[in-house]
C-alpha cells in the first residue's frame, strides 16, 4: 500500500518568499508515480506535475521546480517569488501497483500581499 | 472546450433521501472516479470505473453506489444509508487506468445535509 504525508498543514509567506512544500511517501513498488495537484478556492483539483520512479531529475518550470530524492523519499516542492495568486491547497499523490491515486492530507498555503 | 463537468455545484440532502451527483466528461477518457473530500483531509476514493459498464469499489464505498452507462457519464448516488454525507464530491477521468495515467478532475459537488 501506498503512503503519503505532507506534514505541513498551513504555511504563510509573505509575497515575494520562496517556499518549500513537503512530501514524504512509503510504497513497496519498484515502480510508481509522484504527482502535485494545486486545489485554489474554487475546488478544482489541478495537475502540475507527474514524476516515475526512474526519474530522479529535478524539474523546474517557471516559478516552480520539484526535488525528487529517493534516498529520502521525497518530493519536494518549491515556489520561488511566491504570488498571491499562489495561495491555495496543494496535494501531493502516489501511484503504483495498485493502480489508484493515493493523496496526502494536503497543506494550505497562503501568500499574503 | 474539452473537461469534467460536475452538477449541480451544490447540493442539500434530507433525512432519509437518495441524492445524485452529476459527473460528465467529453475527453474520451476510459476511467473515472468519484473522490471525498473532508476538511483537512485528502481525497478518497469512492469509486472508479475503467470502462462502460463496470465498476470497482474504492476504500469508502459503504452508502454510495454508481453507474456506468455511457462512456462520458459517470452518476454518483449517495443514499441514505451513507449517515454523514456532509462533504466536497470530486469527479475525475484519466485515459486510462494505469498508475502513470493522470487523472482530471471536475471542479466538485459540495453536499450538505438539512
Amino acid at each position: 500500500a501506498q503512503k503519503v504525508t505532507q506534514a505541513q498543514t498551513e504555511i504563510s509567506v509573505v509575497e515575494k518568499e520562496d517556499v518549500t512544500l513537503d512530501c514524504v511517501y512509503e510504497t513497496r513498488d519498484t515502480t510508481y508515480y509522484l504527482f502535485w495537484y494545486k486545489q485554489p478556492p474554487s475546488g478544482e483539483l489541478v495537475f502540475l506535475i507527474r514524476r516515475n520512479s526512474f526519474d530522479e531529475q529535478n524539474e523546474i518550470s517557471g516559478r516552480y521546480s520539484w526535488n525528487f530524492q529517493k534516498s529520502t523519499s521525497s518530493f519536494n516542492f518549491t515556489i520561488t517569488a511566491s504570488q498571491v495568486v499562489d495561495s491555495a491547497v496543494y496535494f501531493c499523490a502516489s501511484s503504483g501497483s495498485a493502480r489508484q491515486l493515493t493523496f496526502g492530507s494536503g497543506t494550505q498555503l497562503t501568500v499574503l500581499p | 472546450d474539452g473537461g469534467i463537468t460536475q452538477s449541480p455545484k451544490y447540493l442539500f440532502r434530507k433525512e432519509g433521501q437518495n441524492v445524485t451527483l452529476s459527473c460528465e466528461q467529453n475527453l474520451n477518457h476510459d476511467a473515472m472516479y468519484w473522490y471525498r473530500q473532508d476538511p483537512g483531509q485528502g481525497l478518497r476514493l469512492i469509486y472508479y470505473s475503467q470502462i462502460v459498464n463496470d465498476f470497482q469499489k474504492g476504500d469508502i464505498a459503504e452508502g454510495y453506489s454508481v453507474s456506468r452507462e455511457k462512456k462520458e457519464s459517470f452518476p454518483l448516488t449517495v443514499t441514505s444509508a451513507q449517515k454523514n454525507p456532509t462533504a466536497f464530491y470530486l469527479c475525475a477521468s484519466s485515459m486510462g487506468n494505469q498508475a502513470k495515467n493522470i487523472q482530471y478532475f471536475g471542479a466538485g459537488t459540495r453536499l450538505s445535509v438539512l
